[in-house]
């Protein structure tokens, strides 16, 4: 079945450093691709997204590229702010019949500090 | 910009009673969504819905779990008979097709 597989945490790093949250998957077709957002005490935002290889998904200074040849999906920002601490979820979705169910990584908790 | 809404924020119950946690998804979405995230674990899919039927559902959705779209606007979610177990944070998400939004999430505490 598919699969995600994200880098482990928790993640800390100072402001403006640059953030790499390694992401890898594994599908049986062509799926979309999705990185959402946890703040502490709130629920999901969709961070970005990118629906076929090669697409740049980006959003609030974050970015990430569909690598269909590394089943991967990165997700960089140049310079983190103390605001982007939070949970990162990479997360897939095939469509499966009438739904298109969302496969979820374990999270990576990243904290900023000032 | 329209959003999905979940109540209760919070419910607390005893085990073994019913809870019905309701979710209003984004008005002109088709698809919609239960998912689960235990404590300090990743998020679960439950169960998804379309076309007025349970389109997929995952091993953790059995007989104790049931949804409606009872009006058109709410969805809901129900547990029979609660277990500690079932302790969990729980997200409603909507789409219209691919692209999940998710509701800020019902807390459930299962004593």
């Amino acid at each position: 079945g598919d699969s995600v597989t994200q880098m482990e945490g928790p993640v800390t790093l100072s402001e403006e450093a640059f953030l790499t949250i390694n992401c890898t998957y594994t599908a049986t077709g062509y799926p979309s691709l999705f990185w959402y957002v946890q703040y502490p005490g709130e629920g999901l935002q969709l961070l970005l997204k990118a629906t076929k290889a090669d697409d740049k998904g980006s959003n609030k200074g974050f970015e990430a590229t569909y690598r269909k040849e590394t089943t991967s999906f990165h997700l960089e920002k140049g310079s983190v702010q103390v605001s982007d601490s939070a949970v990162y979820f990479c997360a897939l979705s095939e469509r499966g019949g009438s739904n298109y169910k969302l496969t979820f990584g374990k999270g990576t908790l990243l904290t900023v500090n000032p | 910009e329209p959003e999905v809404t979940q109540t209760p924020s919070h419910q607390v119950t005893q085990m073994g009673q019913e809870v019905i946690l309701r979710c209003v998804p984004i008005s002109n979405h088709l698809y919609f969504y239960w998912y689960r995230q235990i404590l300090g674990q990743k998020v679960e899919f439950l169960v998804s819905f379309y076309n007025n039927e349970i389109s997929e559902k995952s091993e953790i959705f059995d007989d104790q779990f049931s949804v409606e779209r009872p009006d058109g606007s709410n969805f809901t979610l129900k547990i029979r008979s609660t277990k500690l177990e079932d302790s969990a944070m729980y997200f409603c998400a909507s789409s219209e097709i691919q692209t999940q939004y998710f509701g800020p999430g019902t807390r459930l505490l299962v004593l």
